[in-house]
């Protein structure tokens, strides 16, 4: 099965920050990774699919990057609504769907 | 628009079985993947598997080979997900999720159902 990691593993920041977050893969998993957002209590929201595509109503201040075993989630200036955690997913095998260990982002 | 209603919240004893129901509207049923998935109390997610709701074809993690069966009925849009030989550590919010894209299971999955808390004490 394929691995996934999540770095780092909490991460405080203020409004307005810029954030990344970075996941990686224990093999190549081109662009079949997706990136959800979840509060507590509640189911998660899918964010970005295929590495880099925007889900439709999600705001543009999230996006994504990379392929192969490393990618990344950037949102550009941190909203009071962002604070959650953020789950990478790799959908790339037939028979895995191996989410991440979740990043917490929480307010400085 | 679409709408994934999971059954209540289960009490189970360690060693029983639980079942828990995933009712799909808004959408064609058979024509897209559903995913079964668990977060343990202040954990992450876990995979558990998926069922083709159209052939009823079925794949699951290797760690719940044995233990869990994925089943639809078509006539009433629902996905099932029955874990057996409970155990203290299946206590978790068990979550259905439809895949994104039509007829593809390799599709991330965009529309998650609200959850249902399985607890498993003596």
């Amino acid at each position: 099965d394929i691995q996934m990691t999540q770095s780092p593993s909490t991460l405080s920041a203020s409004v307005g920050d810029r954030v990344t977050i970075t996941c990686r893969a224990s093999q190549s998993i081109s662009s079949w990774l997706a990136w959800y957002q979840q509060k507590p209590g509640k189911a998660p929201k899918l964010l970005i699919y295929k590495a880099s595509s925007l889900e439709s109503g999600v705001p543009s201040r999230f996006s994504g990057s990379g392929s192969g075993t490393e990618f990344t989630l950037t949102i550009s200036s941190l909203q009071p609504d962002d604070f959650a955690t953020y789950y990478c997913q790799q959908y790339n095998s037939f028979g895995g769907f191996t989410f991440g260990p979740g990043t917490k982002v929480d307010i400085k | 628009q679409v709408q994934l209603v999971q059954s209540g919240a289960e009490v189970k004893k360690p060693g029983a079985s639980v079942k828990v129901s995933c009712k799909a509207s808004g959408y064609t049923f058979t024509g897209y993947y559903m995913h079964w998935v668990r977060q343990a109390p202040g954990q992450g997610l876990e995979w558990m598997g998926w069922i083709n709701p159209n052939s009823g074809g079925t794949n699951y993690a290797q760690k719940f080979q044995g233990r869990v069966t994925m089943t639809r009925d078509t006539s009433i849009s629902t996905a099932y997900m029955e874990l057996s030989r409970l155990r203290s550590d299946d206590t978790a919010v068990y979550y259905c999720a439809r895949v994104a894209e039509v007829v593809v299971v390799t599709s991330p999955f965009d529309y998650w159902g609200q959850g249902t808390l399985v607890t498993v004490s003596s």
